[in-house]
């Protein structure tokens, strides 16, 4: 199985600030990494598919970037609403797999 | 907007079968890969397996073994069943579409699934 290797596996920050989270694989998953927003007691949300694609409906400050095998995920200007805890996850091959999380708190 | 909503037995005891199914609601049913995720008390997400409509199904080789999903077209539902559980199966078990294998596009509520004599 790839290995994905995230992190830091929690931050916190201030409301307007901008925050990064780093994703690296165990090895090439060219373009194939997904970032999911999961909020407590509610299913995980799609916020970006292939690297840097938003899903429909997402606001314009989360971004993503990367390929092979680092890849980062940003919030520019951080807003109360996005605390939660994110994933990184490769499909390039199967089984997919999953980063272990990084846990977004607001100071 | 399709909406995938779930249910389950919500208590099993060790060895005993767990089965959990979604039922999607709006949208097309064929087209996508119908998946199964699960996260453990505390911990991270975990890729269970899919199936399309044909039925043609792909499973996480550390479940294989214990692992059928099943899909019912007629009711656009889809079942996962995993059998001789242990304390270590007690996760919220999320179904999801994929629009691509690995995809998970829409998510269910999920169901917290406990094991324990």
């Amino acid at each position: 199985d790839i290995q994905m290797t995230q992190s830091p596996s929690s931050l916190s920050a201030s409301v307007g600030d901008r925050l990064t989270i780093t994703c690296q694989a165990s090895q090439d998953i060219t373009k194939f990494l997904n970032w999911y927003q999961h909020k407590p007691g509610t299913a995980p949300k799609l916020l970006i598919y292939d690297t840097s694609k938003l899903d429909t409906g997402v606001p314009s400050r989360f971004s993503g970037s990367g390929s092979g095998t680092h890849f980062t995920f940003t919030i520019n200007s951080l807003q109360p609403e996005d605390l939660a805890t994110y994933y990184c996850q490769q499909y390039d091959n199967l089984p997919p797999t999953f980063g272990g999380g990084t846990k977004v708190e607001i100071k | 907007q399709v909406q995938l909503q779930q249910w389950a037995a919500g208590l099993l005891k060790p060895s005993e079968t767990l089965s959990v199914t979604c039922a999607v609601y709006g949208g097309y049913f064929s087209g996508y890969y119908w998946s199964w995720v699960r996260q453990p008390p505390g911990k991270g997400l975990e890729w269970i397996g899919d199936i399309n409509h044909y039925g043609v199904t792909n499973y996480n080789p550390s479940l294989k073994s214990r692992v059928t999903i099943s899909v019912d077209t007629s009711k656009k539902q889809f079942s996962l069943s995993l059998t001789s559980v242990t304390a270590a199966d007690t996760a919220i078990y999320y179904c999801a579409r994929a629009l691509e294998r690995g995809l998970l596009g829409q998510w269910g509520q999920g169901t917290l699934v406990t094991v324990s004599s």
